[in-house]
């Protein structure tokens, strides 16, 4: 089935770099997106990767994906304060799916001053 | 543009009510999406429709839910007969074909429609 799964909670420190984790299930995946989402507001579209990149970067943000293993990162470069938020891997679904959009539960960063 | 805009934001109905929820897309995006989001959970899909034509409705649809969008521009969605369960974050996304093939579909989210059910 259609699963993806992500850590609950990651804490940093202003300035560091940050890694948020997701693995997913289906290998017929054909993008696999990132998405914010701060308290009290809609989600953010941050970046995508198509299934047949291995890397790719936007500023501050690195998405790496290992199709291989179904594994999917988010790197965020000199984390600041305002990068505190729920951060949600998605992947679009497939065959007759690919309307939709499957997240994960998502990974609340907390950036410590 | 003014992004996705949803109305209301907020909702409290008895339970028994009938609730309606809009969605005003990006002009000239072509499709739209319904989201429920529970707390502590990632979005769950619900529908989508191309234009004014549904074309996926999830299992989480129940025969209580409908939605619609007849001119392929605004889309509401309806609950009947709500239940306590039905408390949750709908959220509205719209999305237009991008990328070298049309096939991307990035997905830009509204602030959503927070529905408590008494």
């Amino acid at each position: 089935g259609e699963d993806v799964e992500q850590s609950l909670f990651l804490s940093v420190r202003e300035g560091d770099s940050s890694v948020i984790n997701c693995t997913y299930t289906d290998s017929s995946s054909t993008y696999l997106y990132w998405y914010k989402q701060e308290p009290g507001a809609g989600l953010q579209l941050l970046t995508y990767i198509f299934s047949n990149m291995d890397m790719k970067q936007d500023q501050r943000l690195t998405v790496l994906l290992n199709k291989k293993d179904k594994h999917l990162s988010l790197r965020i470069a000199d984390t600041q304060t305002g990068d505190s938020a729920i951060y949600f891997c998605a992947e679009r679904g497939y065959g007759g799916s690919q309307g939709n959009l499957i997240f994960g539960k998502g990974t609340k960063l907390s950036v410590k001053p | 543009d003014t992004g996705v805009s949803q109305d209301p934001r907020h909702k409290i109905t008895k339970r028994g009510q009938n609730v309606t929820f809009r969605c005003d897309p990006i002009s000239e995006h072509n499709r739209l999406y319904w989201y429920r989001q529970t707390l502590g959970q990632g979005p769950e899909f619900l529908t989508y429709f191309q234009n004014e034509a549904q074309l996926e409705k999830s299992r989480l649809l129940s025969d209580r839910f409908s939605a619609e969008r007849p001119k392929g521009s605004f889309s509401t969605l309806e609950i009947q007969r709500t239940e306590q369960g039905d408390s949750a974050m709908y959220l509205c996304a719209s999305s237009q074909p991008t990328g070298t093939s049309g096939s991307v579909y990035e997905q830009y989210f509204g602030p959503g429609t927070r529905l408590t059910v008494t």
